[in-house]
């Protein structure tokens, strides 16, 4: 089973609608969360970190759920600039700094 | 400011040469990552140079694979006796501290094939 998995899509959602990507991770001492965003052949960006009590920024809002080691990423009124690949990040351990990503979400908003 | 910077942006050699794959971080980046990414794969977590530390290899697939970084700053990666399977997008980052909170932020990468 891989550390964190993703369903890799492809999400073809029409402009102006919501959105959402669920991930899970295999590794319950997992500490830190992120969700990254890649545009076609180019790298990763962050696009949020992902805390225990849920963050927003603007249209986006992030969830961990410990319990069921899962986290989520919601996207509300998309637009046509959010089509990219969306990657979720697994956590560093303490003393370990090491990311495990996924393989990636790829979205499409469609006109 | 500048961003992370890698070169070569693209290379392609033969199989069983060696290559050398550069990486500039973030001035005053105390943390250096390498990664690669296979066509339609994650990234994969490669080595960890934090400060003066012994960097974490532990993500090197082979011993073909090295990595050193001179003075705190530039970092080579070396791949020698290159295969078929190292062909890949090689992604080098940096952060701040290292910390697990940080932000990593990631040079344009080195899209790397081998024939």
């Amino acid at each position: 089973r891989k550390e964190v998995e993703q369903d890799p899509g492809p999400f073809n959602v029409p402009e102006g609608a919501t959105v959402a990507f669920n991930c899970t991770y295999s590794n319950s001492a997992s500490q830190s969360f992120f969700w990254y965003r890649q545009d076609c052949r180019k790298e990763p960006k962050l696009l949020m970190s992902v805390y225990s009590s849920g963050n927003e920024d603007g249209r986006f809002t992030a969830q961990l759920n410990r319990a069921s080691q899962y986290i989520s990423l919601l996207i509300r009124d998309s637009k046509l600039s959010d089509s990219a690949t969306y990657l979720c990040v697994g956590g560093a351990n303490f003393g370990n700094e090491k990311l495990t990503f996924g393989t990636g979400t790829r979205l499409t908003i469609i006109p | 400011g500048a961003g992370v910077s890698q070169s070569p942006s693209n290379k392609v050699t033969e199989k069983g040469k060696d290559v050398e794959l550069r990486c500039d971080p973030i001035s005053g980046h105390t943390a250096l990552y390498w990664y690669r990414q296979s066509l339609g794969q994650g990234l994969e977590f490669l080595i960890y140079f934090q400060g003066n530390s012994a960097p974490d290899k532990s993500g090197l697939p082979s011993d073909r694979f090295s990595a050193e970084r001179t003075g705190g700053s530039v970092s080579t990666l070396t791949i020698q006796r290159t295969q078929q399977e190292d062909s890949a997008v090689y992604l080098c980052a940096s952060s701040v501290y290292g910390a697990g909170t940080d932000t990593q932020y990631f040079g344009p990468g080195t899209r790397l094939t081998v024939l």
